[in-house]
């Protein structure tokens, strides 16, 4: 029983193609989020979702948006792909609030723009 | 400003042997929490350990503990025993206190690689 499961693991592209990635969870969280791992392995939040409702956007281009249908999903479209998005995107969820909360990742997805 | 520093890029450990991976942070929020994850080469994030900004005691998890020193902002994983299996990137991270914004944020990491 996968806890955050994304699909694909894998994604290759080319320029301009526009993809989605979806981000399924079954832990009962409120939030789930979307990080990007760059080629250096740093990861960055790109958004959050709480109750399907967009918390934190980080200054991510409009080319990209994230659609949370319901608490337990929140899929990532990527419009007019570039070469520099290519990545390891990340959907994690965890429980609401506080400091004290860990988050639970899925196993990524490889993008791949050529 | 950087928020989460991890100042070793890489480390190398003998089998058996202990290790530490440094981390330091930096908020003024006086309510936070600080996380270590471990990416091996398949490339899952698997959460380690976490340490709370008001605990008094040092976070254990098996093999794994946290140094937790708050008045100089460090939150260093050891790893006692290593294990082959323990190669890995390992990633420091941390959530200050505030409601639903509040976030997750990633030093850099630390690649570790136990040596037989």
């Amino acid at each position: 029983d996968t806890a955050v499961s994304q699909t694909p693991k894998y994604l290759v592209t080319q320029m301009g193609n526009d993809k989605s990635i979806k981000c399924e969870q079954n832990l009962g969280h409120d939030t789930m989020y979307w990080y990007k791992q760059d080629s250096k392995k740093f990861l960055k939040i790109m958004f959050s979702y709480n109750n399907k409702e967009l918390i934190i956007n980080e200054t991510v281009p409009n080319r990209f948006s994230p659609k949370s249908p319901d608490k337990a999903h929140l899929n990532l479209h990527i419009n007019s792909l570039e070469l520099g998005d290519s990545a390891v995107y990340f959907c994690a969820s965890s429980r609401a609030g506080g400091e004290n909360t860990e988050a639970f990742f899925g196993q990524g997805t490889r993008l791949t723009v050529v | 400003a950087q928020k989460i520093t991890q100042t070793q890029p890489g480390m190398f450990v003998q089998e058996k042997e202990a290790v530490t991976l440094d981390c330091t942070y930096d908020t003024s929020d006086p309510s936070y929490g600080l996380f270590w994850y471990k990416q091996p080469s398949s490339g899952e994030m698997i959460f380690l350990i976490y340490q709370g900004s008001y605990d008094q005691q040092n976070a254990t998890e098996g093999r794994y503990s946290l140094n937790f020193q708050k008045a100089r902002k460090s939150a260093n994983l050891v790893i006692s025993a290593s294990q082959l299996g323990d190669s890995a990137m390992y990633f420091c991270a941390m959530r200050e206190g505030g409601g639903a914004t509040n976030k997750l944020i990633f030093g850099t990491g630390t690649l570790l690689a136990v040596q037989p």
